[in-house]
């Protein structure tokens, strides 16, 4: 079975800081991918970034990148600059691949990052 | 371009009274639908999913179901709900493998 742990309940930022979110994975699948989710406070999910398991490079995505060490099984993010729009909740999520991909994601609990001004 | 729409975005039932919850998506042929839940400051947990019309398969046991009756259409319903299915359901698709899950708003269950 799959699990994924977010050892940071919440954090506070100060405005144009970069801010590292820690995700840890556990996995007996060879092919996987891991993804990152912003909640903000009215409930919609944002996808920000996709890591596959056999990707070589770091996925980037503008202010977001991903810190993947796969022998470590983590998959950290990593805003750069960061903002005021950026405080809500944050989720790192894995998906098995092995199957065809069709399978749902497993979540982990989540941050609360929160940008100070 | 692709869009899911799942409603309604607010609901308040009274215990033992039934629920059915739509979502569609726009823009893509034969995705990969997904029912979540997420209970108050937790993360989303699969209830259903379903990979074509009438293919669902179940991840957690409880009192709640879940249609496919067209190929852009995921229902999720229940006869009889109970207080503990309260929460946040979020509709979700997917149009293939390797390929992030794209989420609706969302609807905030309430159970009196």
């Amino acid at each position: 079975a799959q699990k994924i742990t977010q050892t940071q309940p919440g954090m506070f930022v100060q405005e144009k800081e970069a801010v590292t979110l820690d995700c840890t994975y556990d996995t007996s699948d060879q092919s996987y991918g891991l993804f990152w989710y912003k909640q903000p406070s009215s409930g919609e999910m944002i996808f920000l970034i996709y890591q596959g398991s056999y990707d070589e490079q770091n996925a980037t995505e503008g202010r977001y990148s991903l810190n993947f060490q796969k022998a470590r099984k983590s998959a950290n993010l990593v805003i750069s600059a960061s903002q005021l729009g950026d405080s809500a909740m944050y989720f790192c999520a894995m998906s098995d691949n092995s199957g065809g991909g069709a399978d749902g994601l497993t979540f982990g609990k989540g941050t609360h990052l929160i940008i100070q001004p | 371009s692709q869009t899911i729409h799942q409603w309604p975005a607010t609901l308040v039932q009274p215990v033992g009274s039934p629920l059915s919850l739509e979502c569609t998506v726009e823009g893509t042929s034969n995705p990969n639908l997904y029912w979540y839940r997420q209970a108050a400051g937790r993360g989303l947990q699969l209830l259903f999913y379903s990979v074509g019309i009438g293919q669902i398969s179940s991840e957690v046991p409880q009192n709640l179901s879940a249609s496919r009756p067209q190929d852009r259409q995921f229902i999720l319903s229940s006869k009889k709900l109970l207080l503990s299915d309260s929460g946040f359901y979020l509709c979700a698709y997917t149009t293939g493998s390797n390929q992030p899950q794209h989420f609706g708003d969302g609807t905030r269950l309430s159970i009196l």
